[in-house]
């Protein structure tokens, strides 16, 4: 069955550099979450999407932004980096219409900011 | 506030062993509460549990929930050491769409 895809895998930038993740959900599905993990911490949640609108807001910085495109895909845009955003970025998806609260989460994009 | 408390927070055994895995948690408005498995990249989906005393079962994995008494179990039989990962307890948000994860139990199965 096909996943979450997400890239890319590995990402190195420097500092004040810009980056851009992408996220493409499961097919038919119609809601995008973004989240953080950092070293040895749980995965933050930073922003949703459903049907192509912002759907929540967790705690992502004023330097990144994200949106969600018409096929769905979404991507997320990280300026400014800083040596703090070093970190895991996982998408998930999820069917909402579904009523399942299951989120399926992707492999992962691994930032490093130098 | 919501909550998930898991423990231990740290496990080691040997291969063979079984282990059972716990979480407990305050959660206002319960939907569900769900299991993921964590290794080097992202939490891999177990179950979802929404109903109080119903197992639910993959291989040598179940878990089960209690809500009466607000915890869940995770059990894993015969382990091995493909086992060895971060065994994630979470349930979905009330007020936004985010899965709020417990801090998770770190299993080492020794070979």
């Amino acid at each position: 069955a096909a996943g979450v895809i997400q890239s890319p895998r590995h990402l190195i930038k420097e500092k004040r550099e810009t980056a851009t993740l992408k996220c493409y959900p499961i097919p038919r599905h119609d809601t995008v979450y973004w989240y953080q993990q950092g070293p040895g911490q749980d995965p933050q949640f930073l922003i949703s999407f459903y049907e192509k609108m912002q759907s929540d807001k967790g705690s992502i910085p004023d330097r990144f932004s994200a949106q969600q495109f018409s096929d769905y895909h979404s991507e997320l845009n990280m300026s400014s980096l800083e040596l703090g955003d070093s970190a895991l970025y996982f998408c998930a998806s999820s069917l909402r219409t579904s009523l399942s609260d299951t989120q399926y989460f992707g492999p992962g994009t691994r930032l490093t900011v130098l | 506030e919501d909550k998930v408390v898991q423990s231990p927070l740290s496990l080691v055994v040997h291969e063979g062993d079984t282990v059972t895995l716990n979480c407990s948690y305050e959660v206002t408005n319960f939907r569900s509460l769900l299991w993921y498995k964590q290794e080097k990249k992202a939490p891999t989906f177990l179950f979802m549990l929404t109903s109080s005393g119903i197992e639910k079962k993959s291989g040598r994995l179940s878990s089960i929930l209690d809500k009466k008494e607000l915890f869940s179990i995770l059990n894993i039989t015969a382990t091995q050491t493909g086992d060895s990962a971060v065994y994630l307890c979470a349930f979905p948000s009330n007020r936004d769409d985010k899965i709020i994860f417990g801090k998770g139990t770190r299993l080492h199965i020794l070979p």
